[in-house]
């Protein structure tokens, strides 16, 4: 059972440099999203996406792109990296809400320093 | 401006005691509210959950009480066991799918 994975689990990156979070689910789920955790904050929604084609920004979307061309894959992409991204970021998935189960599976966190 | 919030940073709890874990929220339309725990260095994993037209949901060791008209829930843990010491993460639901989550709260277990 793969679940979520992320890849890297981590990265250090300079100012200004771009890269790619990779996610994906083999849950064959509709919904898929990214957070990213800071002390004190809790886990911020960035981006979410209620299936293939479709995305939405969360919370805190600045700097951030995202794109869903297949059900498993939601790569996050940091096009020019600030030390404010500098976070734990997780990804996660679940089936689109039929009913009051909305329970998220997450994958095992990016951790990025961006100096 | 925080709709779900976890006023305890930490809390500390002797092995075979009950812990409580409290959490606030300020929107009226949150309609399912979920306990998830994390381990460090691992993803937060789903604990329980709770409708809003419950007050009380149980499973196992853990219970959930949602209080509507105060806003307010809790997550008990009955006995607690030094396996529980994680941070405990509390979220909301709003209408659209996205979840809403407090900032945690660190429970340490003391065997």
């Amino acid at each position: 059972n793969a679940g979520v994975t992320q890849t890297p689990k981590f990265q250090v990156l300079k100012t200004g440099q771009s890269m790619t979070l990779q996610c994906a689910q083999d849950m064959n789920h509709e919904y898929m999203s990214w957070y990213r955790q800071d002390p004190g904050m809790g886990l911020r929604l960035i981006h979410y996406s209620v299936g293939a084609g479709i995305t939405d920004q969360g919370e805190v979307p600045n700097g951030y792109n995202v794109s869903r061309s297949t059900t498993e894959d939601f790569p996050l992409r940091l096009l020019s990296a600030a030390p404010s991204q500098t976070s734990v970021y997780f990804c996660a998935s679940r089936p689109v809400d039929r009913g009051l189960s909305t329970e998220a599976f997450f994958g095992q966190g990016t951790r990025l320093t961006v100096v | 401006d925080q709709q779900v919030k976890q006023n305890s940073p930490s809390l500390s709890v002797q092995e075979g005691r009950i812990s409580i874990l409290n959490c606030d929220y300020t929107n009226s339309m949150f309609d399912y509210f979920l306990w998830y725990k994390k381990y460090p260095a691992e993803g937060p994993t789903f604990l329980i959950s709770i409708s809003s037209i419950k007050d009380k949901n149980e499973d196992g060791r853990f219970t959930v009480f949602l209080n509507k008209s105060a806003k307010h829930l809790s997550l008990h843990i009955v006995p607690s066991q030094p396996g529980d010491s994680a941070v405990y993460f509390c979220a909301a639901r709003e209408y659209g799918n996205k979840l809403v989550f407090g900032a945690g709260t660190i429970l340490r277990v003391k065997s």
